[in-house]
């Protein structure tokens, strides 16, 4: 079956500490996504990546980096530099950035990061 | 004032009621997209649309370029049909996707 995984689904850090969440997909897409959600905001964008071994800053990527050395796997790490990490992280992919408007995206169920 | 925004921002109805759900936008588009986010959390793509209207199932969607608005109409509403519903636009001179902050739904039985 084709689709997006992420992991963990609930993840606890301690203050201080860097954590990496993981997405794979294998549908072959170019473009992948990572998107934080907050109660009662829409989702905003951290990072995205058009293809292999490139990505960009979306509109909060500071505290947070990426890396996309593979087609099927964007990783996400929360530094400690980021200052109110307790959030719920969605990982998307698409196949062509370039389609743009009509580029739908397919996401990951989701990782829920807390921090103590 | 978001660029995006949806109404109401909770909604709760009896099942078999029409819902609607709306979106309004401010800026220039190349199409909009309805999304679902079910208590789990994860998001599944509804509609993508930039004209006119479409329908899938009980769910159907309308646009109205000139208005900057859509609706998202479910007939014969179900408990399942409760969720998170997100719409969100492509801006016409930048890919990105302008995210509104969702409508919860709820259907009772």
């Amino acid at each position: 079956d084709g689709g997006i995984t992420q992991s963990p689904k609930y993840l606890f850090r301690k203050e201080g500490q860097n954590v990496t969440l993981s997405c794979e997909q294998n549908l072959n897409h170019d473009a992948m996504y990572w998107y934080r959600q907050d109660p009662g905001q829409g989702l905003r964008l951290i990072y995205y990546s058009q293809i292999v071994n490139d990505f960009q800053k979306g509109d909060i990527a500071e505290g947070y980096s990426v890396s996309r050395e593979k087609k099927e796997s964007f990783p996400l790490t929360v530094t400690s530099a980021q200052k109110n990490p307790t959030a719920f992280y969605l990982c998307a992919s698409s196949i062509d950035y370039r389609r743009g408007g009509w580029d739908t995206q397919y996401f990951g169920p989701g990782t829920r990061l807390t921090v103590l | 004032k978001n660029e995006v925004e949806q109404s109401p921002q909770n909604l709760t109805a009896q099942e078999g009621e029409f819902i609607t759900i709306n979106c309004s936008y401010s800026v220039g588009i190349s199409a909009l997209h309805w999304l679902q986010q079910h208590p789990g959390g994860g998001i599944v793509s509804l509609f993508m649309l930039s004209s006119g209207k479409k329908k899938h199932g009980r769910l159907i969607a309308t646009i109205n370029i000139q208005e900057k608005h859509s609706s998202l109409h479910i007939t014969a509403s179900h408990p399942r049909d409760s969720a998170v519903y997100i719409c969100a636009v492509s801006g016409d001179s930048n890919y990105q996707l302008i995210w509104g902050a969702g409508t919860k739904l709820i259907i009772k039985p």
